[in-house]
């Protein structure tokens, strides 16, 4: 079974406006990280937010905020406004205690910022 | 700023050849990662290591090898290169994971090298 699973592989948003990019994950560890990055065109992995399994709030970065939902094992990434900037792969991952702290990454979903 | 940097940007070589892809990072990080990344399958963990001369193979080990001589350099080796190790390679470094799963640590990517194995 998929530890991440992001199920658009391709997503377009109009320029201005905010996306939502799904991520589900599996777990049964009661501690766990989960992190989105970005990956332009020209290919390294960007950092982009990160949302810890016992956080209350869900967790913001400027444009980027994550829509946690523990109980139906969510962790969206909302971009407001987006920009043209904003197109590229996005990847939903995640850290348990039992893979020895590694990241799981799941497969992406590439976002098309439209002007 | 964490600074990962890898030796090539492109590579190309020949089946058969022994290849060396080398990452170097700045920040002291104890641990440091290889992945490959391919379309549809997103990244894969090739191997890893917390330490210096210790690795732990990831989820696809097999047909390479990795040295990790001194803290901030992390070598992936491709034995006996094949086509279908024809990639995008990542390297990565993150602090020491112990600190626990749901520490913000993140790891730090370097820009990666695109492998063609003719």
């Amino acid at each position: 079974a998929q530890k991440i699973t992001q199920t658009q592989p391709g997503m377009f948003v109009q320029e201005k406006e905010a996306v939502t990019l799904d991520c589900t994950y599996d777990t049964s560890d009661q501690s766990y990280g989960l992190f989105w990055y970005k990956q332009p065109s020209s290919g390294e992995m960007i950092f982009l937010i990160y949302q810890g399994s016992y956080d209350e709030q869900n967790a913001t970065e400027g444009r980027y905020s994550l829509n946690f939902q523990k109980a139906r094992k969510s962790a969206n990434l909302v971009i407001s406004a987006s920009q043209l900037g904003d197109s590229a792969m996005y990847f939903c991952a995640m850290r348990e205690m039992r893979s020895q702290g590694n990241l799981i990454f799941g497969k992406g979903t590439k976002l098309s910022v439209k002007p | 700023d964490v600074k990962v940097t890898q030796s090539s940007r492109y590579l190309v070589k020949r089946t058969g050849e022994k290849v060396f892809l080398e990452c170097v990072q700045d920040m002291d990080h104890e641990n440091m990662f290889w992945y490959r990344q391919d379309p549809g399958l997103g990244l894969r963990l090739i191997y890893f290591s917390y330490d210096v001369k210790m690795k732990e193979k990831g989820d696809i080990p097999e047909g390479y090898s990795v040295s990790r001589e001194k803290k901030e350099r992390f070598s992936l080796i491709l034995e006996s290169a094949s086509t279908n190790q024809t990639s995008m390679y990542l390297c990565a470094s993150s602090r020491i994971w112990a600190l626990g799963a749901d520490s913000t640590d993140t790891q730090y990517f370097g820009p990666g090298t695109r492998l063609t194995v003719l």
